[in-house]
């Protein structure tokens, strides 16, 4: 699986748009994009996942480039409850026993301010 | 629909014991994978389970094991245990492994 590379950290006022990036040049036809976040000492949740085609749900929208080679997590109206690491990762979504071959970077420490 | 669920959620021990973890997918799920997650460093895979067999492993050395049952819930075990095994330990479910993982909350160990 490809490997993401992701800012360390962001900062974000609350009311705003939190825009967290994440490249993945090296990412194959058949691998989709993930995205989790993981609240302090708590488990990952999902957030959203998509291919090519851009996504949205009740939590957040994601921007897959036409290369795919980047995506963008936007979460509209950002909350102080929203302060987390997030996760990218790619994955083939097809295959079953993937997960060993995951990589889970350090993500990116995103700081929702008051 | 419950989520995954994990047993004990904290846990101290000392060097040289043992531990077993526990974990509940959700109902309908038959995957589990396991997740040790250390300060400083991302998931590292441990093991995945489907159908009572184990499917995957990760680099991790014999001390670390584990089983599925009938049900579908999965335990982990640590032997001998030491110091660098403190850690967030997670486990994920998913309808049959290559769909969307689901995390429990995890089991913090700490190892004296």
């Amino acid at each position: 699986d490809a490997k993401t590379t992701q800012p360390p950290s962001m900062d974000c006022a609350e009311g705003r748009a939190a825009n967290l990036p994440c490249n993945h040049s090296t990412i194959s036809g058949n691998e989709y994009v993930y995205w989790y976040r993981q609240i302090h000492s708590q488990g990952p949740q999902y957030i959203i996942h998509g291919l090519k085609n851009n996504e949205t749900n009740e939590m957040a929208s994601l921007i897959i480039t036409e290369d795919r080679k980047s995506s963008t997590l936007i979460l509209p109206h950002a909350t102080l409850r929203d302060t987390a690491v997030y996760y990218c990762i790619v994955r083939v979504a097809t295959r079953a026993g993937n997960n060993r071959k995951l990589i889970w970077g350090l993500g990116t420490s995103l700081a929702v301010n008051p | 629909k419950a989520g995954v669920t994990q047993t004990p959620r904290y846990l101290i021990k000392t060097r040289g014991q043992q531990v077993t973890l526990s974990c509940s997918p959700i109902s309908g799920h038959r995957s589990v994978s396991w997740y040790q997650q250390t300060p400083g460093q991302g998931l590292q895979f441990l093991f995945e389970y489907f159908s009572e067999t184990q499917r995957n492993k990760g680099n991790f050395p014999g001390r670390f094991s584990g089983r599925q049952f009938s049900n579908s819930r999965s335990e982990m075990n640590v032997s001998t245990l030491e110091l660098g095994d403190s850690a967030l330990y997670l486990c994920a479910s998913s309808l049959n492994g290559q769909e969307t993982q689901y995390f429990g909350p995890g089991t913090r160990l700490l190892v004296l």
